[in-house]
């Protein structure tokens, strides 16, 4: 079946425009996660969706960062007046909530974003 | 807050040589351990997982891991590597805090020379 899938794959964008990055999780998937991956900096939690609740949003790094996900499907993060250092490979993953654990995440192909 | 800690950023062995990657984590409650891997160009994917039962897991391509619930550790081992297993290896743990969020640790690049 189709896995998580991500648009754009790459973004170049003027330092103080906004991006709006996409994110097509795995059918029947519940939570899905966003993070960052820069270089030497692993994958930093951004934010987490599950089902109805209210997200976890204790990873965004500040207020220019925003995301939502409508219909309990597709998720859309937000980067307000970019700047140079949110330069980085955006990642989502979703994965299952509901049964036993451990709810193993599947991981889309990033989004590689570029702020000049 | 869970945090997890990978201790060798970057790792060159040989072909044959034996691999562990340290991880450990700070979280005193029920956790899910995971060992993700990335190879060059590819998206993030499971190599193996940890909820219950034999503390001893075994994942694919001859990958193994061992829980240590005292040592809060979760250690990444491959008693051979080959020149393909070179990627970046990440461990993450998972425990419901009023929700899953799952932490990663900072990732080790792993070079195998053939």
């Amino acid at each position: 079946g189709a896995g998580v899938s991500q648009s754009p794959s790459n973004k170049v964008t003027e330092k103080g425009k906004d991006v709006e990055l996409r994110c097509d999780p795995i059918s029947g998937h519940t939570a899905l996660y966003w993070y960052r991956q820069s270089l030497g900096q692993g994958l930093e939690f951004l934010i987490y969706f599950q089902g109805n609740s209210a997200p976890d949003k204790s990873g965004l790094p500040s207020d220019r960062f925003s995301a939502e996900r409508t219909g309990g499907s597709v998720s859309t993060l937000t980067i307000q007046r970019t700047q140079q250092e949110d330069s980085a490979v955006y990642l989502c993953a979703s994965s299952l909530a509901r049964g036993p654990p451990p709810y193993e995440q599947y991981f889309g192909p990033g989004t590689r974003l570029t702020v000049t | 807050a869970q945090s997890v800690s990978q201790h060798n950023h970057h790792v060159i062995l040989s072909e044959a040589a034996s691999l562990e990657l340290g991880c450990n984590y700070s979280y005193g409650g029920t956790v899910n351990l995971f060992w993700y891997v990335q190879y060059p160009g590819q998206h993030l994917q499971l190599l193996l997982k940890y909820f219950s039962g034999d503390p001893l897991v075994k994942g694919i391509k001859g990958f193994e891991a061992e829980f240590i619930k005292s040592k809060f550790s979760f250690n990444l081992r491959k008693p051979s590597v080959q020149w393909s297993d070179t990627a970046e290896y990440f461990c993450a743990v998972n425990a419901y805090t009023g929700g899953f969020k799952t932490i990663f640790g900072a990732g080790t690049r792993l070079f195998v020379k053939a």
